[in-house]
C-alpha cells in the first residue's frame, strides 16, 4: 500500500511559472520527504521536513507540512524545462521503530521551454 | 565519495528464470535497502540489510531474497521470474546511527524485462 498520494498526477507548465505539487498521508509521521526522479532513473533526495517543521526551503523549492491535515505541499518558483521530471512524496511513520520511507504514486511535472 | 552504482543497467529475462542484481553502496554506508518500481507507480519497499542480516522485509515473497557483504555492498535475487516482476530495481544505501532515520541515496536502478 502506498501512504502517500500526490496530487495531480501530471502537471504542465511554461517555464517560469510556479508548480505546485501536494501530498497527502495517512498516519503519524516521523517526516517526509521529496525526491525527484527522471525518466525512469534512479531518485534524487529533495528535501525532508521533520513532524515537528512546518514550512522549509531549499534554492527554488519551498515545502510545506501540515500534521493536523496530513498533507504536505511542494512549490517550484520560476520552473525550469530542465525540472521536467517525477516528483515523489515519502513518509516515514513515526511509530514501530521502522524507518521505512513509503513513497507515493508521483506527480508528472512538465515544463514547456 | 563514490554514489550507489547498481548493475547491470538493464536486463532481460524469461519467465520462470532466476535473476541476481547488484548494488555498491555509498562509501561509508552500511545500511542497504531495495525497492521494487513498477511503470507509473512510486518504489515499493522489498526489504533492507543491515550489516549483513536482513532488517525489515516489505510486501513480497519469499521468492525475493537478498544478500548483504562484509563491504556493504548488496545483492537482490529474484527465483521463477513472473511477467509482473518486470519493473524498475532501486537500491538505497544510507549510514545508520541507530534509532532515527537516515537519508537514503538512490542508485540509478536496473530495468528488469520478463517475457
Amino acid at each position: 500500500s502506498q501512504q502517500g498520494e500526490e496530487d495531480p498526477q501530471a502537471l504542465s507548465i511554461q517555464e517560469g511559472e510556479n508548480a505546485t505539487m501536494n501530498c497527502s498521508y495517512k498516519t503519524s509521521i516521523n517526516n517526509l520527504q521529496w525526491y525527484r526522479q527522471n525518466s525512469g532513473r534512479g531518485l534524487v533526495h529533495l528535501i525532508l521536513i521533520r513532524s515537528n517543521e512546518r514550512e522549509k526551503h531549499s534554492g527554488r523549492l519551498r515545502v510545506t507540512l501540515d500534521t493536523s491535515k496530513k498533507s504536505s505541499s511542494l512549490l517550484i518558483t520560476a520552473s525550469r524545462a530542465a525540472d521536467t521530471a517525477s516528483y515523489f512524496c515519502a513518509t516515514v511513520g513515526a511509530s514501530g521503530g521502522s524507518y521505512i520511507p513509503t513513497f507515493g504514486r508521483g506527480t508528472s511535472l512538465i515544463v514547456h521551454p | 565519495e563514490t554514489g550507489v552504482t547498481q548493475s547491470p543497467t538493464h536486463l532481460i529475462k524469461t519467465r520462470g528464470q532466476q535473476v541476481t542484481l547488484r548494488c555498491s553502496s555509498q562509501s561509508g554506508h552500511n545500511t542497504v535497502s531495495w525497492y521494487q518500481q513498477a511503470l507509473g507507480q512510486g518504489p515499493q519497499f522489498i526489504f533492507q540489510y543491515y550489516r549483513e542480516e536482513e532488517n525489515g522485509r516489505g510486501n513480497f515473497p519469499p521468492r525475493f531474497s537478498g544478500l548483504q557483504f562484509p563491504n556493504y555492498s548488496s545483492e537482490l535475487n529474484v527465483n521463477a521470474l513472473e511477467l509482473d516482476d518486470s519493473a524498475l530495481y532501486l537500491c538505497a544505501s544510507s549510514r545508520d546511527l541507530g534509532g532515527r532515520y537516515n537519508e537514503q541515496f538512490f542508485g540509478p536502478g536496473t530495468r528488469l524485462t520478463v517475457l
